[in-house]
């Protein structure tokens, strides 16, 4: 079957350190993948995208890489902060279609 | 982007009760889903709702234990029938609108099933 899979279920980094989420998945028909950013009582919010069509896409402070080759992508984030102190979720699309499917998460902390 | 807006935003409920979750979005929808998200875990597809016609539900979710309507293309509901306390989770409604690809989440429904 299908799963997106995240590799360490949290990760503790400092202030001001570069962070990076890592994520696999096994559906090689995917070609969308998206990663969340999740606060506690609230739902996912968006971070970055990307199609497989690409290697990498840079954002304001994150940036996804995605190896095709490995079926792995990840979520760096520069300059930590505590505000993005949260848990980070990676989704692919299911055979290209609509649906997303999600990864276990990884929970961020970010100390002062 | 959408706005989506779900309520109620949490309840307790008693076992063997039902609660219907209501989901409104702001802006032209492609797709709508409902997704389940256990305490501490990742979020779960249940099924995506269908404008005018049945859910298409995902593998281990069936329409008499959650059935869904989607009466129109912004607005959905989900109900949870015959609750157990192994039902509580947060549900979450979220929906693709025209010509963006990204899934927005509304900030979901905490239930508490005594």
């Amino acid at each position: 079957g299908e799963s997106v899979g995240l590799h360490l279920p949290t990760l503790s980094v400092q202030e001001g350190d570069n962070s990076i989420i890592n994520c696999a998945y096994s559906n090689s028909a995917s070609d969308y993948f998206i990663w969340y950013k999740q606060e506690s009582g609230k739902g996912p919010q968006f971070i970055i995208d990307i199609r497989s069509n690409m290697d990498k896409r840079q954002g304001q402070r994150v940036t996804v890489l995605l190896n095709k080759t490995v079926k792995h992508l990840s979520l760096q984030i520069a300059a930590t902060q505590p505000g993005d102190s949260a848990v980070y979720f990676c989704a692919g699309n299911y055979n290209q279609g609509g649906k997303l499917i999600f990864g276990q998460g990884t929970e961020l902390s970010v100390k002062p | 982007s959408a706005v989506i807006s779900q309520k109620p935003s949490r309840d307790i409920c008693q076992r063997g009760t039902s609660l219907t979750i209501q989901c409104q979005v702001d802006s032209q929808v492609t797709m709508m889903f409902w997704y389940r998200q256990q305490p501490g875990q990742s979020l779960t597809l249940i099924a995506t709702a269908n404008q005018g016609s049945e859910a298409t539900y995902e593998s281990g979710f069936v329409i008499d234990k959650f059935p869904i309507s989607r009466p129109n293309l912004t607005f959905s509901t989900l109900t949870v029938s015959n609750m157990s306390p192994e039902d509580s989770s947060i549900y979450l409604c979220s929906a693709r609108v025209a010509g963006n690809e990204k899934l927005f989440f509304g900030s979901g429904t905490q239930l508490s099933v005594l």
